[in-house]
């Protein structure tokens, strides 16, 4: 099936240590987004690539960091910079149009 | 930035009743987009708006995309439990292909 794969789904991670999280896609879309949601704060956009080796800043991007190798992935790693990285991730994928969704990745900081 | 203010915030309504909500903007729009989130899921898009004045119908859901481009409301008829979730509206702008602007969701909750 096409889709948007994202891994791990429920993360743990100790304060002052990098975790990286996986976006892949099948869509063959040229666009990827990574998106932060809080409890009553809707999407807000850490990072969006539209072509393979370029991507851009969103609106949260500090204590994050992205690459685009390939088409089909994306990966987000959120650093010991990120100051409060206890979140909801959701990683999408687009055409000109349309932006389909990942279901999610939970990571919690302890 | 481009600001999107989604009203209600919260909604308790029974089963069978009819549900509205919208979305308002600070600048146009060329696309506006809804999308459902059940818990722990991502968002799933129900209806896609492009052109100003659109009226557009997915099952019990209908959306138009307002005539000024700077608003958008979604309706469910005759709602069922399974309606229940967040309910979130995105528009974009014709200066950004990609970017969209979220609104920060309408919270559903069908009582059977």
């Amino acid at each position: 099936d096409g889709g948007i794969t994202q891994s791990p789904k429920y993360l743990f991670r100790k304060e002052g240590q990098n975790v990286t999280l996986s976006c892949e896609q099948n869509l063959n879309h040229d666009a990827m987004y990574w998106y932060r949601q809080d409890p009553g704060q809707g999407l807000r956009l850490i990072y969006y690539s539209q072509i393979v080796n370029d991507f851009q800043k969103g609106d949260i991007a500090e204590g994050y960091s992205v690459s685009r190798e390939k088409k089909e992935s994306f990966p987000l790693t959120v650093t010991s910079a990120q100051k409060n990285p206890t979140a909801f991730y959701l990683c999408a994928s687009s055409t000109a149009g349309e932006l389909f969704f990942g279901e999610g990745s939970r990571l919690t900081v302890l | 930035g481009q600001q999107l203010n989604q009203s209600p915030q919260s909604m308790f309504i029974q089963e069978g009743e009819d549900v509205s909500m919208n979305c308002t903007s600070s600048s146009i729009f060329n696309t506006w987009l809804w999308y459902k989130q059940d818990p722990g899921e991502g968002p799933v898009l129900l209806i896609a708006l492009y052109k100003a004045g659109e009226l557009t119908s997915n099952g019990r859901l209908t959306a138009q995309f307002g005539i000024t481009r700077k608003d958008s409301f979604l309706n469910i008829s005759a709602s069922i439990p399974s309606d229940v979730g967040i309910y979130f509206c995105a528009g974009r702008s014709g200066g950004s292909n990609y970017k969209l602007t979220f609104g920060k969701g309408t919270l559903l909750t069908v009582n059977p």
